[in-house]
């Protein structure tokens, strides 16, 4: 089935330990999203790619950063993780810009900061 | 700025009533999506309104959008233990933002026998 895959499911760093959490996707789409969220709040958008023109977020940390070496594949980068960043981290993927279907998400990784 | 608001946050219904979620939301939008999401769980897609008057039926759930209103809204008939979830709204910033969301702060509703 294709599919949108991310690893690990549950991430454990320390206070100020780069942390790299991945994405995958098998239905070839040309956008990738990483969406945080917090607890029991909604998803925030960090960051998007369109193919790989890469779309940060205006209020998105420096702290964050994202990766995408090929369609396949996304990785979001935190660089100096704090306290405050413990969340879900959901990567999604759409087939274009236009908005005319849907963002299928992957299962998230869950991000806990010691 | 888009912003976008649920209500209620929290629900709490009988098996066997119906009741409606509505999806207010600040700027203009012609796309409109609502999600589904388990304690613990990713989004699970539910709808996709893409114009004025569009409605969209599954089992027990139907969406609708209306534009002018900037208002969609869940309608839930003889609800089920099953459908206790958080459910959001997201709508398009549209524009140059095409695909962008914003999502509504989620409703969780909890279904009793």
């Amino acid at each position: 089935d294709a599919m949108v895959i991310q690893n690990p499911r549950y991430q454990v760093t320390q206070f100020g330990k780069p942390v790299t959490l991945s994405c995958s996707q098998t239905l070839n789409h040309n956008v990738m999203y990483w969406y945080q969220q917090k607890s029991s709040q909604a998803p925030k958008l960090l960051f998007h790619y369109y193919d790989k023109d890469f779309n940060n977020e205006a209020d998105t940390p420096d702290n964050f950063q994202s990766r995408r070496p090929n369609t396949s594949f996304c990785f979001l980068d935190i660089r100096s993780p704090g306290l405050g960043d413990a969340a879900m981290y959901l990567c999604a993927t759409s087939r274009d810009e236009k908005g005319e279907e849907t963002q299928y998400f992957g299962p998230g990784t869950r991000l806990l900061v010691l | 700025e888009l912003k976008v608001e649920q209500n209620p946050l929290f629900l709490s219904m009988q098996e066997g009533k119906n009741y409606t979620i509505y999806c207010n939301y600040s700027t203009t939008s012609d796309r409109l999506y609502w999600y589904r999401q388990d304690p613990g769980k990713s989004l699970e897609s539910l709808f996709v309104l893409l114009s004025n008057g569009a409605v969209k039926q599954e089992g027990r759930l139907m969406a609708s959008l209306d534009t002018k209103a900037r208002l969609s809204t869940l309608h839930i008939t003889a609800a089920v233990h099953d459908l206790s979830a958080t459910y959001f709204c997201a709508v398009d910033q549209g524009g140059t933002s095409y695909g962008k969301l914003t999502f509504g702060q989620g409703t969780i509703l909890t279904v009793h026998p």
